[in-house]
């Protein structure tokens, strides 16, 4: 079965502060995605990354980056130099590999605000 | 948007009653997914499908039907049965069959009520 934790439920910072937003997960396949979504107030989940099983690279794309090391399951996202616009509900993400049922199950999502 | 699409965006329900959610997709996806968001939970996955004419049970499957009648459209009937149907939810579509760039894409999200 498949799990993902994100164990800190609320998260607040001031501007121009470095964030990071854990994410532990649990599967048994070799192969598997792992993504980071982003909730804005309006509801809908903005799709942010996603991960192979096999690329442990970390990525950078602006003010994101993320560190995903397998030996510990984890793949944690970090904001630099937040702004207010990142204030937002972050969820992250496993999907089952592909082929056949694609299952992707989701963390509980960590809110964070971003104080000006 | 992602090339999903949920109607309506709010939806007010007295209670017994059923309703149906409206879930489209444009981009000949395969697979569709719903998942329900309670505060504090995340989101949990009500059922998912994969081909027209199949689907499978998620994590909290009671109370809920589909149905994938046609490769575009996934709707989500929520029963008199489903105890506490006040929720958001929450469709979404997964690009890439196979092997790559498997992404999630979700659409706007109903809101819920029954009164």
């Amino acid at each position: 079965a498949q799990k993902v934790t994100q164990a800190q439920t609320e998260i607040s910072v001031v501007e121009k502060e470095d964030v990071t937003l854990d994410c532990v997960y649990e599967t048994r396949d070799t192969t598997y995605y792992l993504f980071w979504y982003k909730q804005p107030p309006s509801g809908e989940l903005v799709f942010l990354i996603r991960r192979n099983s096999f690329d442990e690279q970390n990525e950078i794309s602006g003010r994101y980056s993320w560190n995903f090391q397998k030996s510990t399951s984890s793949f944690n996202f970090t904001i630099t130099a937040s702004q207010v616009v990142d204030s937002a509900v972050y969820f992250c993400a496993l999907s089952e590999p592909p082929g056949g049922y694609q299952k992707v199950t989701f963390g509980t999502g960590t809110k964070l605000q971003v104080i000006p | 948007d992602g090339g999903i699409t949920q109607s309506p965006k709010y939806l007010f329900r007295k209670e017994g009653q059923n309703v149906t959610l409206s879930c489209e997709q444009n981009l000949n996806h395969d697979a569709m997914y719903w998942y329900r968001q309670d505060p504090g939970q995340g989101l949990r996955l009500i059922y998912y499908s994969q081909i027209v004419n199949d689907f499978q049970k998620g994590d909290i499957a009671e109370g809920y039907s589909v149905s994938r009648e046609k490769k575009e459209s996934f709707p989500l009937t929520v029963t008199s049965a489903q105890k506490n149907p006040t929720a958001f939810y929450l469709c979404a579509k997964l690009s890439g069959d196979t092997s790559e760039n498997t992404e999630a894409f979700f659409g706007q999200g109903t809101r819920l009520t029954v009164v």
